[in-house]
């Protein structure tokens, strides 16, 4: 079946860049997809990529996909505490049928 | 425009109770799903509707897990009888259109569950 694997945890610096990976196993995605859990709120998209780049530049957010490795990643410059929540990265080929991964915890340290 | 919402937030239940939730999704938007959140754990979806009719519930364990979508609007999930493996959150999302949809679910605050 489908996995997508995220590392569980990660600690920044406010200020510093964050960098959060992902790896999954489904070639056949067509968009990959990084969603926001702020505590106790549901979901939030951030951001996606279609499936035939390899880079996308949103403001803060720099998504990049690497199809060869199945691997993608998510960089946000400038962390800020408010960054802080769980990321969860997700695969699929539309709203039909996305696949989440385990999520990464963010803390953005003062 | 207000988003997706749920109730309740909170339920204790003892184990082999009943136990229900409701999803008010996005006005206008035809797909609903539900999803299951443990702690540490990714969404994993139960249930997906296109409007009134459920299009996959292969992951919705039949014998004790239903759900409805009468009208093609409101939804409620319901768990009958509750296991301590229930405890969870329960999460209800929606979206403008399953076709052509790139992807962006709209999601409620969700249902936590604790089976005592």
């Amino acid at each position: 079946g489908e996995d997508v694997e995220q590392s569980l945890f990660l600690s920044v610096r406010e200020g510093d860049s964050s960098v959060i990976n992902c790896t999954y196993t489904d070639s056949s995605s067509t968009y990959l997809y990084w969603y926001k859990q702020e505590p106790g709120a549901g979901l939030q998209l951030l951001t996606y990529i279609f499936s035939n780049m390899d880079m996308k530049q949103d403001q803060r957010l720099t998504v990049l996909l690497n199809k060869k490795d199945k691997h993608l990643s998510l960089r946000i410059a400038d962390t800020q505490t408010g960054d802080s929540a769980i990321y969860f990265c997700a695969d699929g080929a539309g709203a039909n049928n996305l696949f989440f991964g385990t999520g990464t915890r963010l803390t953005v340290i003062p | 425009e207000a988003g997706v919402v749920q109730s309740p937030r909170y339920k204790i239940i003892e184990k082999k109770q009943p136990v229900a939730f409701w999803c008010n999704p996005i006005s206008g938007h035809n797909t609903l799903y539900w999803y299951l959140q443990n702690l540490g754990q990714g969404p994993e979806l139960l249930i997906r509707y296109e409007n009134e009719e459920a299009v996959d519930d292969s992951q919705l364990p039949k014998d004790r897990f239903s759900a409805e979508r009468l009208k093609g609007v409101d939804s409620t999930l319901k768990i009958q009888p509750a296991e301590l493996g229930d405890s969870a959150v329960y999460l209800c999302a929606s979206s403008l259109d399953a076709s052509g949809n790139t992807g962006e679910l709209f999601f409620g605050e969700g249902s936590r569950l604790t089976v005592l």
